[in-house]
């Protein structure tokens, strides 16, 4: 299993701000994707961050609001910019190989809260 | 990725085996069947996965139906720690994503 560090684990932050929250891997992976979690819900994937190229959005989710690095095999960065108070959630990372059918695993996420 | 649908939550008796319940009769013939589960506040766990033949690990067994309509995760001796949001996902592993649904709400009682 791959051990999965999220930077910073929570924030408040006003609106109108920029936060850039960082996904650590302590190993090399294939697959790395962000997801957002509100309040009272289950996960939604936003993107698949992809190494070397841009990622990969889901429908609803746009790079100019969500925009992603992944500058190698081992960290990326979700930012969420100009942020509502309906921001407000935990985002996680999770990553996986692209072998057949392994399992991919999730960092911690972090709590944002836009006030 | 296939649909699942899961009950909205479910009790059990402390020490007694919990069962829950998956329908993901839109799966395909390569998609496995994930199961996750979710402690409040944390990040989702791995539990399991499988394609045709049931499994078992250190933390549960998984029995997927001959038809793979249906598969039921089993959770020998539950104890208060699995209290949690189990996720059921259909999912393709050669693309990593993984799509949540609503889950169910396991709520193991003294």
């Amino acid at each position: 299993s791959a051990v999965i560090s999220q930077k910073p684990s929570r924030d408040i932050c006003q609106r109108g701000t920029s936060l850039t929250i960082q996904c650590q891997v302590d190993s090399q992976v294939t697959m790395m994707f962000w997801y957002r979690q509100q309040p009272g819900q289950s996960l939604t994937l936003i993107a698949t961050a992809n190494q070397g190229s841009e990622a990969t959005y889901e429908s609803g989710f746009v790079i100019d609001k969500f925009p992603i690095s992944r500058p190698n095999l081992t960290f990326s960065t979700l930012t969420v910019s100009n942020m509502s108070p309906e921001d407000s959630s935990i985002y996680l990372c999770s990553v996986g190989q692209l072998t057949v059918n392994t399992e991919a695993f999730f960092g911690q996420g972090t709590r944002l809260t836009v006030v | 990725d296939a649909k699942t649908t899961q009950p909205p939550s479910m009790d059990c008796a402390e020490g007694r085996a919990a069962n829950l319940p998956c329908n993901h009769s839109t799966i395909s013939g390569n998609e496995y069947v994930y199961w996750y589960r979710q402690i409040h506040s944390q990040g989702p766990q791995y539990i399991i996965h499988g394609l045709k033949n049931n499994e078992t690990n250190e933390m549960a067994s998984l029995i997927i139906t001959e038809d793979r309509k249906s598969s039921t995760l089993i959770l020998p001796h539950a104890t208060l720690r699995d209290t949690a949001v189990y996720y059921c996902i259909g999912g393709s592993g050669n693309t990593g994503k993984l799509i949540f649904g609503q889950g169910t709400t396991l709520q193991v009682k003294p």
